[in-house]
């Protein structure tokens, strides 16, 4: 079956450096990936979509790329910031439908 | 633009009983999902409605039902409540079919505790 992977720990990083979280997934070939912020007690918020065909994607700080041969997302997130502490979701299409991965926590120290 | 709502937000019931969650998308959307939200599980998805047509269904039993209305407004349903349906239930709405390459726009999700 469909597994999504992500970093299971927790990423604490300083302010300013680059945060790289990971989206890896086994037995399917998306169409797409799109990546969700969550803060706690809150709904996901769409950040970013990226295509099969599409190496990367970038919106202000924020830089998604897509390997379909490795099977693997990178998101970044530059010049990191305090505010940018909550959990990241991936999530791949599945015929019509979202699957999410579980989401990996950024705690952003000043 | 007003965002996706759902009421209530918070709901505390007892083992056996059933409840009512409620989504209203944002205006001009007509496809809403729903998803449930454990610690243990993550985001999970329940089912998809569009133009009142359940078009697609996650691995949940039956006791979780949804419908939606001509204004695409949705309802989901849980029957015969158990514990392990304490969670939080997340409703996003899009333009087209959830899960297409259009954006899903989450609603602040209903906090549902079963004791």
């Amino acid at each position: 079956s469909q597994k999504i992977e992500q970093n299971s720990e927790a990423l604490n990083i300083q302010e300013g450096k680059t945060a790289t979280l990971t989206c890896n997934y086994t037995n399917y070939s998306p169409a797409y990936l799109q990546w969700y912020r969550q803060d706690p007690g809150r709904g996901p918020v769409f950040l970013l979509l990226i295509r099969e065909n599409e190496k990367e994607k970038r919106k202000e700080r924020l830089k998604v790329t897509f390997d379909t041969t490795l099977k693997q997302s990178l998101f970044h997130i530059t010049a990191s910031q305090p505010a940018d502490s909550a959990t990241y979701l991936c999530a791949l299409d599945r015929g019509n439908k979202l699957v999410f991965g579980a989401g990996t926590i950024l705690r952003v120290k000043s | 633009k007003a965002g996706v709502t759902q009421t209530p937000r918070y709901l505390i019931k007892t083992r056996g009983q059933q409840v009512t969650l409620s989504c209203s998308p944002i205006s001009g959307h007509r496809s809403v999902s729903w998803y449930q939200q454990t610690p243990g599980q993550g985001l999970q998805f329940l089912f998809e409605y569009f133009s009142e047509t359940q078009r697609n269904k996650g691995n949940f039993p039956g006791r979780f039902s949804g419908r939606q209305f001509s204004n695409s407004r949705s309802e989901m349903n849980v029957s015969t409540l158990e514990l392990g349906d304490s969670a939080l239930y997340l409703c996003a709405s899009s333009l087209v079919l959830a899960g297409d390459t259009d954006t899903q726009y989450f609603g602040p999700g209903t906090r549902l505790t079963v004791l």
